[in-house]
């Protein structure tokens, strides 16, 4: 089946540092979408993405579609104590089920 | 907003039990998705609804059984429970309108003990 490579599997970093994050797939997606998910709740969409090279910012996330539309990456800017969780991305072909990486678990020192 | 509302957040029951566990989705959507998600693991797709009618199927075991009602609710049934079911149940809901979004509830924590 379709398989997600989520990158790094966690990070832990000073508050006020930028952190990067990417996702990769064997297979082509149409969209991409980045959630975040803090313990025992739902994941929060952060973020969607439909267009090949398509680069999208909402406040301090920035993310982008891999024009091979087989990777993604995630970079929030000027981390703060609030950014901590599991930041998971999701593929998606034509509007069906997510396929979702392994998640990457975010720890914000302060 | 109106978000994805799933009930109940927590459920207890024992090995051999069924568990009915409930989703209405935000006001519009037409489509509802089912997730399982086991402690540290990536939520996993079980079962999807558009319009009422079964759209997709993915690793639901044949123990457990979906339906979408005319009011867009949905339900996930549950029989014979088995330690292994424990774990976080999500549903998560989309609409024509803003298509490829899924939008997720706050899950249902089910333990079999």
């Amino acid at each position: 089946g379709q398989q997600l490579n989520q990158s790094p599997q966690s990070m832990f970093i000073q508050e006020g540092e930028d952190v990067s994050m990417n996702c990769t797939s064997s297979s082509i997606f149409n969209t991409w979408l980045w959630y975040k998910q803090d313990p025992g709740e739902g994941p929060v969409l952060l973020i969607a993405l439909y267009k090949a090279g398509e680069l999208t910012s909402n406040g301090r996330l920035t993310a982008q579609f891999g024009i091979t539309r087989k990777d993604s990456f995630l970079n929030i800017s000027a981390s703060i104590p609030s950014d901590v969780g599991i930041y998971f991305c999701a593929g998606q072909l034509y509007g069906n089920k997510l396929v979702f990486g392994a998640g990457t678990i975010l720890r914000v020192k302060s | 907003a109106a978000g994805v509302i799933q009930s109940p957040r927590h459920l207890i029951k024992e090995k051999r039990e069924t568990a009915t566990l409930k989703c209405y989705p935000i006001p519009r959507h037409d489509t509802v998705y089912w997730y399982q998600q086991g402690p540290g693991q990536d939520p996993q797709f079980l079962i999807s609804f558009y319009e009422k009618m079964q759209s997709d199927k993915g690793s639901i075991p044949d123990r457990f059984s979906a339906q979408q009602f005319s009011d867009y609710h949905s339900e996930l049934n549950m029989s014979s429970l088995e330690l292994g079911d424990s774990a976080l149940y999500f549903c998560a809901s989309s609409g024509l309108s803003v298509s490829g979004e899924q939008y997720f509830g706050p899950g249902t924590r089910l333990t079999v003990l």
